[in-house]
C-alpha cells in the first residue's frame, strides 16, 4: 500500500510571497489532517477533511492559510502572503477507520 | 496554555536498559493515547495507542501505561537498542472526534 505523499519536500521562499504544498493521502482514507510542526515542538492541527468536508479548521490563520480537499482525496494547502514565522515543516496525515493517523515525509518551509 | 507536556526534551539510555519516556495531559475528556516515533527528514509513525478503558498495552518491546487518576501515560521500550534513537511524540484524542493534539517530543538517544 503505498504512503502519504507530499511534494515538494523543500520550499524557500521570500516574505509576502505565496506558496503551495500538495498531499495525495492513502486511497480510501476519508480522514486528511493538516499539520504545522515548528522546530523544537509538536505538530500542531491547522485543518481536518472529512471527505471533501472540513471538520475543524478552528487553529487555521484564515487570513493568509487556505486549504482545499478536491473530490475528496488530494489536498493543497496554499500560505498568502507568508511571514516570517511560517517557517516550519507541514506534515499531512491520512486516516482510514481507526485512530491511527499515517503521516507523509512534510515540506520544510523556509520563508526569508 | 499546554494541553499535553513532555517534561523531557531528551533523554539518553544505554542500549540494553530500559527507556522510560513521559506524558501528562490536562483535560480528563481525552480518552485515547498514542505514541509516534519520529526520525529526522521523515514524518511521525504510529508506534503504539491505549485507550481510557485499558491501564496497559503491549507490542513487542514496547508497552504503553495509563494512569487516568494521574493524566499521565509513559511508554516504555525494552530493551533499548540504537534503532530507537529518534523523538518520540504521544498524542491524545477524544474518541469520536480523531482530532489529535501532540505533545512537544523527547528526543531518546539509545547509546551503543
Amino acid at each position: 500500500e503505498a504512503g502519504v505523499a507530499q511534494s515538494p519536500r523543500y520550499k524557500i521562499i521570500e516574505k509576502r510571497q505565496s506558496v503551495a504544498f500538495w498531499c495525495n493521502p492513502i486511497s480510501g482514507h476519508a480522514t486528511l489532517y493538516w499539520y504545522q510542526q515548528i522546530l523544537g515542538q509538536g505538530p500542531k492541527l491547522l485543518i481536518q477533511f472529512q471527505n471533501n468536508g472540513v471538520v475543524d479548521d478552528s487553529q487555521l490563520p484564515k487570513d493568509r492559510f487556505s486549504a482545499e480537499r478536491l473530490k475528496g482525496v488530494d489536498s493543497t494547502l496554499k500560505i498568502q502572503p507568508a511571514k516570517l514565522e511560517d517557517s516550519a515543516v507541514y506534515l499531512c496525515a491520512s486516516r482510514g477507520l481507526s485512530y491511527e493517523q499515517y503521516f507523509g515525509p512534510g515540506t520544510r518551509l523556509t520563508v526569508t | 496554555d499546554q494541553q499535553v507536556k513532555q517534561n523531557s526534551p531528551s533523554l539518553s539510555v544505554q542500549e540494553g536498559r530500559i527507556s522510560i519516556l513521559n506524558c501528562d495531559y490536562t483535560n480528563s475528556m481525552f480518552d485515547y493515547f498514542l505514541w509516534y516515533k519520529k526520525y529526522p527528514a521523515e514524518g511521525p509513525t504510529f508506534l503504539i495507542s491505549i485507550s481510557s478503558i485499558k491501564d496497559k498495552n503491549e507490542d513487542g518491546r514496547f508497552t504503553v501505561f495509563l494512569n487516568k487518576s494521574a493524566k499521565h501515560l509513559s511508554l516504555h521500550i525494552v530493551p533499548s537498542q540504537p534503532g530507537d534513537s529518534a523523538v518520540y511524540f504521544c498524542a491524545v484524542a477524544t474518541s469520536g472526534t480523531y482530532k489529535y493534539i501532540f505533545g512537544t517530543g523527547t528526543r531518546l538517544k539509545v547509546l551503543a
